[in-house]
């Protein structure tokens, strides 16, 4: 079927380390994958998006790569800052199915 | 724009109670999602539509649930009776082309049954 498997959080790091929040999904079909980020008390908001394989999305500062033979779509950025502390959802779009959502990895940044 | 509205932002209830819960997409998007968050489940599409036709309700948990979307500015979300379970936050989310572009979310509405 359709899914996502997103790494466990919480993760927290210092400001201006570097950032990696791994993100796989299911091969059937040829998706789209997306990353959103849900700050405190918001909705998600749409952070990078790719549509086929090697591309690369980025946005902010963070950046990730569809790859086809890993299928993998991991979140990264070099700096992070406290003002990226939020929720990141990886998700997929396969077709006619609606959006698969993982389950969320919850990132504090601190001074 | 003004975003994705959804009202109330917060609803506290009896178990047994009806609870509607309100949404008004950004104005030109054909396409509405239903989502509940918690933390055990993450984050779960209840229902969606498309020119305010239901498409997919495979989410809705059981029969308490129900939705509607009656205009292109209108939706929403009806649990009667309430129970404790259906403690969550609950977004409504609109997009322009299908649910593979861009979602906007609204705020969300908490809801708490007691």
């Amino acid at each position: 079927g359709n899914s996502v498997t997103q790494m466990e959080g919480p993760v927290t790091l210092s400001e201006e380390a570097f950032l990696t929040i791994n993100c796989t999904y299911t091969a059937t079909g040829y998706p789209s994958l997306f990353w959103y980020v849900q700050y405190p008390g918001e909705g998600l908001q749409l952070l990078l998006k790719a549509t086929k394989a090697d591309d690369k999305g980025s946005n902010k500062g963070f950046e990730a790569t569809y790859r086809k033979e890993t299928t993998s779509f991991h979140l990264e950025k070099g700096s992070v800052q406290v003002s990226d502390s939020a929720v990141y959802f990886c998700a997929r779009y396969s077709g006619n199915t609606p959006l698969v959502f993982g389950k969320g990895t919850r990132l504090s940044v601190i001074a | 724009d003004a975003g994705v509205i959804q009202s109330p932002r917060h609803e506290v209830t009896e178990m047994g109670q009806e609870v509607t819960l309100r949404c008004k997409p950004i104005s030109g998007h054909d396409y509405l999602f239903w989502y509940r968050q918690t933390m055990m489940r993450g984050l779960e599409l209840l229902i969606y539509f498309n020119n305010n036709v239901p498409i997919d309700d495979s989410g809705m948990p059981e029969d308490r649930f129900s939705a509607k979307m009656p205009n292109a500015s209108f939706s929403t979300l009806k649990i009667q009776p309430s129970e404790p379970r259906d403690s969550a936050v609950y977004f409504c989310a609109s997009s322009l082309g299908g649910p593979g572009y861009e979602q906007y979310f609204g705020p969300g509405t908490r809801l708490t049954v007691t």
